[in-house]
């Protein structure tokens, strides 16, 4: 039972366009949202999180946006540069707990 | 800045062998985690210690224990390895309440990646 899922494996932008990587969750309990971005042969980095009373929360060039009633957040990063060529992991945590559930993960190639 | 240090990069174990893979803190945090990292399955939990000598399963914990008899220390075993064990390791630490409240999330340390044949 997956309780985020980002249904896109992989994602393809040209430098300096926007990148939207898109999660969906199921669990109406969960209070806040986290993106992580991993570079092969090294662990998952903490990138912005977002709670769910926001709908939007900014970090230069990476914006996360929040839509409750949709139950679907997106990472937004503009511009898109080729160090930004990752596997993105969407996250939730549950009211009151200290667990993460992670989504597949969305493999972005930034190309030139 | 946070460190969490994982004993090995690489390992190579043969199937039956009982396998321990080490991972320190060193930010005094409460919480450590142990996930498992598989194409398409994204990061699964394993187990996670909110205190010394204290474990909760995660959703994957068949054919794992852990142990931590100390704060900054938490061990994963792998009490008799299959080859369906191979994977890349990781282990996160955090503050104990904070993560869900958007503060200290966890952070992670680069992995180990085991083979089992």
């Amino acid at each position: 039972d997956q309780q985020v899922k980002q249904n896109s494996p992989s994602l393809s932008v040209q430098e300096g366009r926007i990148s939207i990587l898109n999660c969906d969750y199921t669990n109406s309990m969960f209070d806040y949202f986290l993106w992580y971005k991993k570079y092969p042969a090294e662990g998952p980095t903490f990138l912005i999180s977002i709670s769910s009373i926001k709908d939007k929360n900014e970090d230069g060039r990476f914006t996360v946006f929040l839509n409750k009633s949709a139950k679907h957040l997106s990472l937004h990063i503009v511009p898109s540069q080729p160090g930004d060529s990752a596997v993105y992991f969407c996250a939730a945590i549950r009211r009151n707990t200290d667990k993460l559930i992670f989504g597949t993960g969305t493999r972005l190639q930034v190309f030139p | 800045d946070v460190k969490v240090t994982q004993s090995s990069r690489y390992l190579v174990k043969r199937t039956g062998e009982k396998v321990f893979l080490e991972c320190v803190q060193d930010m005094d945090h409460e919480n450590m985690f142990w996930y498992r990292q598989d194409p398409g399955l994204g990061l699964r939990l394993i187990y996670f210690s909110y205190d010394v000598k204290m474990k909760e399963k995660g959703d994957i914990p068949e054919g794992y224990s852990v142990s931590r008899e100390k704060k900054e220390r938490f061990s994963l075993i792998l009490e008799s390895a299959s080859t369906n064990q191979t994977s890349m390791y990781l282990c996160a630490s955090s503050f104990s309440g904070r993560s869900y409240r958007g503060e200290q999330p966890q952070h992670f340390g680069d992995g180990t990646r085991l083979s089992i044949l």
